[in-house]
């Protein structure tokens, strides 16, 4: 079952724009990730942030996490044509030293428009 | 460079057969990944395994089968017994015992019905 659910489900910007996109989730987690997939490719990991992390930065990339509200947010500042692609969230509730699986969400699809 | 490579990057399956999708990583990871993505929508979990000759079923193991014989391999057989098998599918690969980690991805293979 999908436990995180993307909001919104489309974004479209032009350059320059912030984007944020929000995710929520149903259970308890060990960390939450965000992944970015171009059209027709594999997911490329962006951020991890910890359960126990509010806040975390990456370059123009900020990612905040509430776990009271079960609930991330992805911030992409200064937005480029090159940032089109779809957003993933995804969660992970197993222990840091497994394998566990994580459970995606259904995206964001983000059109930045030169 | 390390990484993960799927092939072929296309696949047409006909009524009745069998195929199998190949996933081979370089990465010396422990842990790997099947996932299922339908156009439009977010991945949903197949199969995956923590270690050699071990494996789980993920949501939609129905109609799917795997096996992990080598640590760098881990192939993905579509039955027939999978009635709608027309989707992209992902591989990733994730090390363990390191504290939280990302999952890397390939670059999918993407399966149609002839």
């Amino acid at each position: 079952s999908q436990q995180g659910e993307e909001d919104p489900q489309a974004l479209s910007i032009q350059e320059g724009e912030n984007a944020t996109m929000n995710c929520s989730y149903k259970t308890s987690i060990n960390n939450l990730q965000w992944y970015r997939q171009n059209s027709g490719r594999g997911l490329v990991h962006l951020i991890l942030i910890r359960s126990n992390e509010r806040e975390k930065h990456s370059g123009r990339l900020r990612v905040t996490l509430d776990t009271s509200k079960k609930s991330s947010s992805l911030l992409i500042t200064a937005s480029r044509a090159a940032d089109t692609a779809s957003y993933f969230c995804a969660t992970d509730a197993g222990k840091e030293t497994s394998g566990s699986r994580l459970t995606f969400g259904e995206g964001t699809q983000l059109t930045v428009n030169p | 460079d390390g990484g993960i490579t799927q092939s072929p990057k296309y696949l047409f399956r006909k009524e009745g057969q069998n195929v199998t999708l190949s996933c081979e990583q370089n990465l010396n990871h422990d842990a790997m990944y099947w996932y299922r993505q339908d156009p439009g929508q977010g991945l949903r979990l197949i199969y995956y395994s923590q270690i050699v000759n071990d494996f789980q079923k993920g949501d939609i193991a129905e109609g799917y089968s795997v096996s992990r014989e080598k640590k760098e391999s881990f192939p993905l057989t579509v039955t027939s017994a999978q009635k709608n098998p027309t989707a992209f599918y992902l591989c990733a690969s994730r090390r363990i015992g390191a504290g939280n980690q990302p999952q890397h991805f390939g670059d999918g293979t993407r399966l149609s019905i002839l």
